[in-house]
């Protein structure tokens, strides 16, 4: 079966530090890749996408992520973590081309702190 | 506001009770979408309109109804709904109803059914 895997409930990281939220997928064919995240009382918002190219995409917010076919990996990454990016980040799957049948994972809490 | 809107942001229904909810956008997109969001689980995909046409509707129950009157407005219209349909239920909205695209959401309805 098709499925997202984000193994982590919950990222801790200092203020400053580099962060890594991860993000696995057991998906067929060439998937388009998407991370959103989650503010408190909030709806998800669109942070960046994979469709191809590049295997280093750049997101809002200073925000990037790192395709790895071989892997089959999309990891979230900053360089240096505000307190403010801390929320709830989702990764998501759109198996094939056409489809808005998109799968998403369970969630990463991150929590950044000062 | 990301450009979606959703009413009311929290709604607390008996069991016996008929409500609906509203999503309005004005993006210009084409497809709308209703997810139901519950906690530590993946966001489940509900129901999916392009240009006003049902395109899918993943094995929801019928206490559940969507209705698209144009390509700007979406509701969702409840009636004898389950406890375990609390939940925060999002709408979204993207350029057409493919895998290409990222979403945009509303900050949804956090639904109690008491």
């Amino acid at each position: 079966a098709q499925s997202v895997a984000q193994p982590e409930d919950q990222v801790n990281v200092a203020e400053g530090n580099p962060l890594t939220v991860k993000c696995t997928y057991s998906v067929s064919g060439n998937p388009y890749l998407f991370w959103y995240v989650q503010y408190p009382n909030r709806g998800l918002q669109f942070l960046l996408k994979y469709i191809t190219g590049d295997n280093l995409v750049k997101g809002s917010y200073g925000f990037e992520a790192e395709f790895n076919k071989s892997q089959t990996s999309f990891h979230l990454k900053k360089p240096s973590a505000l307190v403010s990016d801390s929320a709830l980040y989702f990764c998501a799957v759109s198996p094939t081309s056409g489809t808005y049948k998109y799968i998403f994972g369970t969630g990463t809490r991150l929590k950044v702190l000062a | 506001e990301t450009g979606v809107t959703q009413t009311p942001r929290h709604l607390v229904m008996g069991m016996t009770n008929k409500k609906s909810l509203k999503c309005e956008q004005h993006l210009g997109h084409n497809a709308m979408y209703w997810y139901k969001q519950s906690a530590k689980k993946p966001l489940e995909l509900m129901f999916v309109y392009s240009l006003e046409e049902r395109v899918e509707n993943n094995s929801v129950p019928s206490r559940f109804s969507p209705e698209c009157p144009n390509s700007s407005h979406l509701f969702l219209h409840l009636h004898t709904l389950q406890p375990e349909d609390s939940a925060l239920y999002l709408c979204a909205s993207s350029p057409q109803p493919t895998g290409s695209y990222g979403y945009t959401f509303g900050s949804g309805t956090r639904l109690t059914v008491v």
